[in-house]
């Protein structure tokens, strides 16, 4: 099993529709959780970081389930330029060190 | 403000040459990273520092030779191209082992080998 995974998509989804995407990630001493965006052929970029209690930055909530081990991204009245791959990335093993999951391909269409 | 800056941005080389990717922060980082994204895998570690002195290997680190030569940079070493060497290579450096901050991104560099 891998470290994190994601639903690699991708989630064609028509503007101002919410989406949702899970990351499950199977070490649980994990300690700290955060979602990135990235565009084609771009470096990643912090979206949000991923609090126990759950936080939202605008039309972005993230949750954390420690019990079974996943963290969601809820994306609310989705628009075309959140058209993305959004990575989740959890300590995982070790805090010197982030692991990635592969992505999930969000396409937003008219 | 920099972030991460990594040099080359782009680099074509041929199979056997050495060549080395260049690394520098100015967030007074303690930890840096380097990976390689390739289509369909994601980012895979290459090789860390957690902190200035030290350096481990990541999933990914055949082929690869690193130097934290101070604070601020890493660099990776490519001794021998090859073509399975071919990707985009992303450095990344982070506040510190035991912190929960994330990590922050260079803008990569795209090396062709051939």
């Amino acid at each position: 099993r891998k470290e994190v995974e994601q639903d690699p998509g991708p989630f064609n989804v028509p503007e101002g529709a919410t989406v949702a995407f899970n990351c499950t990630y199977s070490n649980s001493a994990s300690q700290s959780f955060f979602w990135y965006r990235q565009d084609c052929r771009k470096e990643p970029k912090l979206l949000m970081s991923v609090y126990s209690s759950g936080n939202e930055d605008g039309r972005f909530t993230a949750q954390l389930n420690r019990a079974s081990q996943y963290i969601s991204l809820l994306i609310r009245d989705s628009k075309l330029s959140d058209s993305a791959t959004y990575l989740c990335a959890v300590t995982a093993g070790t805090a010197s060190k982030l692991t990635f999951g592969t992505g999930t391909r969000l396409q937003v269409t008219l | 403000n920099a972030g991460v800056t990594q040099t080359p941005k782009f680099q074509v080389l041929k199979t056997g040459q050495s060549m080395t990717l260049q690394c520098a922060q100015d967030m007074n980082h303690n930890s840096m990273y380097w990976y390689r994204q390739d289509p369909g895998m994601g980012l895979r570690l290459i090789y860390y520092s957690a902190s200035e002195g030290t350096t481990d290997k990541g999933e990914v680190p055949n082929g690869y030779n690193v130097s934290r030569l101070n604070k601020r940079e890493f660099s990776l070493r490519l001794e021998s191209a090859a073509p399975s060497q071919t990707s985009v290579y992303f450095c990344a450096s982070r506040q510190g082992p035991n912190s929960n901050q994330p990590q922050h991104f260079g803008d990569g560099t795209r090396l062709s080998i051939l």
